[in-house]
């Protein structure tokens, strides 16, 4: 199993532009998540999903959008990017009845 | 806002020694768990603790928790240059699939 892949790792945006940063996972998790990590400020949860076509709102959700057609994945879309959305992204998944998150590796997204 | 605030935020121990850290959290639990965050690296889960467990251990970690203070410990024995890393206590008060808040973290140096 790959567990969570995340792509792309690292992404330098301008200002306005959109993106959208992909999440994949291949253990038939129900549960994701997206986080951001901040220096100096732990990971904040931004949107979530408990399955296919179920989303909700984190802490910081503000400028992120985000769909869950399939068990597999959870993209995280930035509308129009802002220099504030600087930071390193999480994706992160746990199974029914569990706990625990399973975390990817991580996106670097730098906005000028 | 942050649910667990780790302390210290910074530790520098020597190879063999035991490294502690601590966690604090302000509302009721369904449970604590730590992750570990090598540089650049995505989180790695080590251990969950219950509301109503007071002790844990796996391997060389030792969690507990004291629900009246509202806090939890990490405890390292006989640590090793491979553990530093950063250490992450994140809380779950939600009901049903797990929804976390981390605290800042602890970056812990071990020197050989």
């Amino acid at each position: 199993n790959a567990g969570v892949t995340q792509t792309p790792k690292f992404q330098v945006l301008k200002t306005g532009q959109s993106m959208t940063l992909q999440c994949a996972q291949d253990m038939n998790h129900e549960y994701m998540s997206w986080y951001r990590q901040d220096p100096g400020m732990g990971l904040r949860l931004i949107h979530y999903s408990v399955g296919a076509g179920i989303t909700d709102q984190g802490e910081v959700p503000n400028g992120y959008n985000v769909s869950r057609s399939t068990t597999e994945d959870f993209p995280l879309r930035l509308l129009s990017a802002a220099p504030s959305q600087t930071s390193v992204y999480f994706c992160a998944s746990s199974g029914a009845g569990y706990d625990e998150q399973f975390f990817g590796p991580g996106t670097r997204l730098t906005v000028l | 806002s942050q649910q667990g605030e780790e302390d210290p935020q910074a530790l520098s121990i020597q190879e063999g020694e035991n490294a502690t850290m601590n966690c604090s959290y302000k509302t009721s639990i369904n449970n604590l768990q730590w992750y570990r965050q090598n540089s650049g690296r995505g989180l790695v889960h080590l251990i969950l603790i219950r509301s109503n467990e007071r002790e844990k251990h796996s391997g060389r970690l030792r969690v507990t928790l004291d629900t009246s203070k509202k806090s939890s410990s990490l405890l390292i024995t006989a640590s090793r240059a491979a553990d530093t890393a950063s250490y992450f206590c994140a809380t779950d008060t939600s009901s049903g699939y797990s929804t976390l808040t981390f605290g800042k973290g602890t970056m812990l140096l071990v020197s050989p």
